[in-house]
């Protein structure tokens, strides 16, 4: 079945700078690959996904880019602000079925620092 | 639009009680999903359900574990017997359409087996 990995698993940076966020998946197949930001204590929530016949999508200082060759995308945080401080999970979904089962990465605890 | 809601938000079980989750969710949607997130990992997909038929149950564990979205009312996640291994957080997600589209996630709940 589908694996995702995500890496590095904890990330800091100093406000302002840049954060990236890898991920790769094993199923070809897969064609939705969404990203969340998860709060300590709340929901995951969408913050932008991509899907497998774009190459790189961009919402303001977020981005993420995918390489279908490589089975790798990866999340880009410009400019970032302490309120990005929290837990990002990739996820990868394969549409074979309409199922849209995700299976998610291991997720990675972004700290800004002030 | 009311977003997912679940209840409860905490439930403290002692060993070998039931757990009943429930989940009802966004207004118009008919899809469900069930995933669960151990301490410090990422979210885990149990089942995805639609109205009165379970779809894929891949992720269930085979035993004590069960899962219904019956045509009216909520889904419910029912966990038998639990065990301390239970302890974790169950998110439900809805989605309109099933497939390779968001899917919105609740608040989830806190289990905890003493």
């Amino acid at each position: 079945g589908e694996n995702v990995e995500q890496h590095p698993s904890t990330l800091s940076v100093q406000e302002g700078d840049s954060a990236v966020i890898k991920c790769t998946y094993s199923d070809s197949a897969s064609n939705y690959f969404p990203w969340y930001k998860q709060e300590l204590g709340k929901r995951p929530q969408l913050i932008i996904d991509i899907r497998s016949n774009v190459g790189e999508k961009k919402d303001q200082r977020i981005a993420v880019t995918l390489n279908k060759t490589a089975k790798h995308f990866s999340l880009h945080i410009t400019e970032t602000q302490p309120e990005d401080s929290a837990v990002y999970f990739c996820a990868a979904s394969i549409d074979s079925g309409n199922t849209g089962k995700l299976i998610f990465g291991q997720g990675t605890t972004l700290q800004v620092k002030p | 639009n009311a977003g997912v809601m679940q209840n409860p938000r905490h439930l403290v079980r002692r060993r070998g009680q039931e757990a009943r989750l429930r989940c009802s969710p966004m207004k118009g949607h008919s899809h469900v999903y069930w995933y669960r997130q151990l301490p410090e990992e990422g979210l885990k997909f149990m089942v995805y359900l639609q109205k009165e038929n379970i779809i894929d149950e891949s992720g269930m564990p085979k035993e004590r574990f069960s899962a219904e979205f019956p045509k009216e009312g909520p889904s419910i996640l029912r966990i038998q017997q639990v065990v301390r291994g239970d302890s974790a957080a169950y998110f439900c997600a809805s989605s309109p359409t099933g497939g390779n589209t968001e899917a919105f996630f609740g608040q989830g709940t806190r289990l905890t087996v003493v």
